[in-house]
């Protein structure tokens, strides 16, 4: 149980086009789910955090307007890399949780985003 | 601001032998503290987690211990083997106001060699 996927696993886009990421909870509710970006030889960042129904929260020095994060169903999020340019090229991973603000997380496979 | 920081960077060790992976953590208070392993791009996968008011997990050859007051976390591998090599990464929990916030540490990259 508790599997998060995502899709696409690898996306190619040229500098200036948007791409949208899909993070979907398999088999369970999830209630808040979490975007990270991870840049070669580094650690997660958290992005943001998105509540179902809700807006969403950034991290400071995420922008809102450029990474748009939609969180409509207790199974769906989706985050937005708006005008990207070669400096978004990153591995994006999201994560979800089911229960109260304790809850563990559970991560998908991540999207591998490489902008031309 | 909560900083997280995992000692060594990098490990190289031969088939068999016992390792320890260190974790630091700035801020001590925390929910909990978690590890994972990441092959090569890939996501993450949970190794152990373990509640503020515990002070060891254990699954398998895998122990993972915390000493949160001094802001420190150790996760032992005992018998490595080549289909360790990944990074570990340890993550500490907190609550923010809003929920509650992952913060990752910088990963060590474990290679078992044959």
């Amino acid at each position: 149980g508790a599997v998060v996927s995502q899709h696409p696993s690898r996306v190619i886009c040229k500098s200036g086009t948007s791409v949208k990421i899909e993070c979907r909870s398999l088999d369970f509710q999830a209630t808040t789910m979490f975007w990270y970006r991870q840049f070669p030889k580094q650690s997660l960042m958290l992005m943001a955090t998105s509540n179902e129904g809700s807006k969403a929260t950034y991290e400071q020095g995420v922008e809102k307007d450029k990474f748009l994060i939609n969180h409509a169903s207790l199974t769906l999020s989706t985050l937005t890399v708006t005008s990207a340019h070669p400096e978004d090229s990153s591995f994006y991973i999201c994560s979800a949780t089911s229960g109260g603000t304790l809850s563990e997380q559970y991560f998908g496979p991540g999207t591998r985003l490489t902008v031309t | 601001k909560q900083e997280v920081t995992q000692i060594p960077a990098a490990l190289s060790v031969p088939e068999g032998e016992n390792l320890v992976l260190n974790c630091s953590f700035t801020d001590s208070a925390i929910y909990n503290l978690q590890w994972f392993r990441q092959d090569p791009g890939k996501g993450l996968t949970s190794l152990l987690l373990i509640q503020s008011s515990q002070r060891e997990q254990t699954s398998g050859r895998l122990n993972a211990s915390l000493d949160k007051s001094s802001g420190r976390s150790t996760l032992y591998i005992a018998a490595s083997q080549p289909g360790d090599s990944a990074t570990y990464l340890c993550a500490v929990r907190e609550y923010t106001g809003g929920g509650n916030k992952l913060t990752f540490g910088t990963g060590t990259q474990l290679k078992v060699e044959l």
